[in-house]
């Protein structure tokens, strides 16, 4: 079964400072994906960076960033110039290539953002 | 609509009571999705529905839980004889699933939360 570990239940970032939640996972599988979502207090969830196992180079989407190692089974998402709306809980996410496989999510790293 | 839109926001019920929540999803989109989420945790799978095919049930946690959905509408998430336990908000999310096009990005609603006293 695929298993995804974050092993930072909390973390805090000065205001225009950068920050790195770490995300591990476990899986037999060579294709895969796997994600960030974002989580506010109006608790909708929104997807943040999304990687492609069998791509090397690494996503990016504006101030969001991964470092993704894919034999170290590791994700981890770096938030630069962070902002005080990036005040979240962060999930990290992974799911087989194949349609009907369903997101295994991480128990979350709920940042906060210090003016 | 434009998004994954879920009723009631909020849901407050005695112990025992039947609850039914709603899920209406992006138009179009193929694959719902319930999922919940207990204080403080990540999300814990319950149900996936796909065009025609029988629902993956495998993660409702017992058989007070059951879930419906209209073709690739509407879907409803009911909880019998509630328990406190089942306190927690329940997302739902939707995604456009094709043979061909798969991307695994699901687009969630905003939830209802449930709380059994």
């Amino acid at each position: 079964a695929q298993t995804v570990t974050q092993s930072q239940p909390e973390m805090s970032v000065q205001e225009a400072e950068t920050v790195t939640l770490s995300c591990t996972y476990d899986t037999s599988e060579s294709n895969y994906y796997l994600f960030w979502y974002k989580q506010p207090p109006s608790r909708q969830m929104i997807l943040v960076i999304r990687q492609e196992a069998y791509k090397q180079q690494n996503a990016t989407e504006n101030r969001f960033s991964v470092n993704f190692q894919k034999a170290a089974k590791s994700f981890s998402l770096k938030i630069s110039d962070s902002q005080l709306g990036d005040t979240a809980m962060y999930f990290c996410a992974y799911t087989k290539e194949t349609s009907g496989s369903r997101l295994t999510f991480g128990e979350g790293t709920q940042l906060t953002v210090n003016p | 609509g434009a998004g994954v839109s879920q009723s009631p926001s909020n849901k407050v019920t005695e112990k025992g009571k039947d609850v039914e929540l709603r899920c209406d999803p992006i138009s179009g989109h193929t694959a719902l999705y319930w999922y919940r989420q207990r204080l403080g945790q990540g999300l814990e799978f319950l149900i996936y529905f796909q065009g025609n095919s029988a629902p993956d049930k495998s993660g409702l946690p017992s058989d007070r839980f059951s879930a419906e959905r209209t073709g690739e509408s509407v879907s409803t998430l009911t909880i019998q004889r509630t328990q406190q336990e089942d306190s927690a908000v329940y997302l739902c999310a939707s995604s456009l699933e094709l043979a061909g096009v798969y991307t695994g990005e699901l687009f969630f609603g905003e939830g209802s939360r449930l709380t059994v006293l």
